[in-house]
């Protein structure tokens, strides 16, 4: 079956614009989770989904960083007011919701903020 | 706060070697363990993980080793190939239990395998 899907793979915009990314699961997948990648760095874990619900959102930076997954399938990430700094690969990974399962990552979304 | 790091950013191996790739980490709660490897423009790709409970664990062509009394990790590639070339990361799972977790990532280690 499609692995997870994210688009689009790339975006460019500008400081202080508003952008949401899409990420599709694995289907069945009850577990989502976003994680940002900086160059030369790790994944860094944002947020994870369990069904609908934001299970942990720990990882979001600030207020600006908001998932939704509103039928427990499909994914967005918002970002609202981009600052460069947010200019990373935004990753989405799947999986089937069970501690210790395999995540599964998608290609990733390389955000460019000018 | 408490991650997950690497000791060398950098591995040049010669193809048909083995290769080493060594990971610390300091959370000492820690349960769950994973490899992954990363190719340029793609996701992180599962290689092979392990659980506290275990030291040792067995694949294709990888073994990974957990020493928990050093909290150090390492993933060892037996008999190198050109396809093994990518960017491998060790990550974490802080917490035990049911329910799934994000993962704590370490820096990465760019394995270069030369022909």
């Amino acid at each position: 079956g499609a692995g997870v899907s994210q688009t689009p793979s790339n975006k460019v915009t500008e400081k202080g614009k508003y952008v949401e990314l899409r990420c599709d699961p694995i289907s069945g997948h009850t577990a989502l989770y976003w994680y940002r990648q900086s160059l030369g760095q790790g994944p860094e874990f944002l947020i994870y989904f369990q069904g609908t619900g934001a299970a942990d959102d720990s990882g979001l930076p600030n207020d600006r960083f908001f998932a939704v997954r509103p039928e427990g399938s499909v994914s967005t990430l918002k970002i609202q007011r981009t600052e460069r700094g947010d200019s990373a690969v935004y990753l989405c990974a799947s999986s089937w919701g069970l501690a210790g399962d395999e995540q599964f990552f998608g290609p990733g979304t390389r955000l460019t903020v000018l | 706060g408490e991650s997950v790091g690497l000791h060398l950013p950098t591995l040049s191996v010669q193809e048909g070697d083995n290769s080493i790739i060594n990971c610390a980490y300091s959370n000492s709660a820690s349960d769950y363990f994973i490899w992954y490897k990363q190719e340029s423009g793609k996701g992180p790709q599962f290689i092979i993980d392990i659980r506290s409970n275990m030291d040792k664990r067995q694949g294709q062509r990888v073994t990974v080793l957990l020493n928990k009394t050093v909290k150090h990790l390492s993933l060892q590639i037996a008999a190198t190939q050109p396809g093994d070339s990518a960017v491998y990361f060790c990550a974490e799972t802080p917490h035990s239990g049911g329910g799934a977790d994000g993962l704590t990532f370490g820096k990465g280690t760019h394995l270069i395998i030369q022909p």
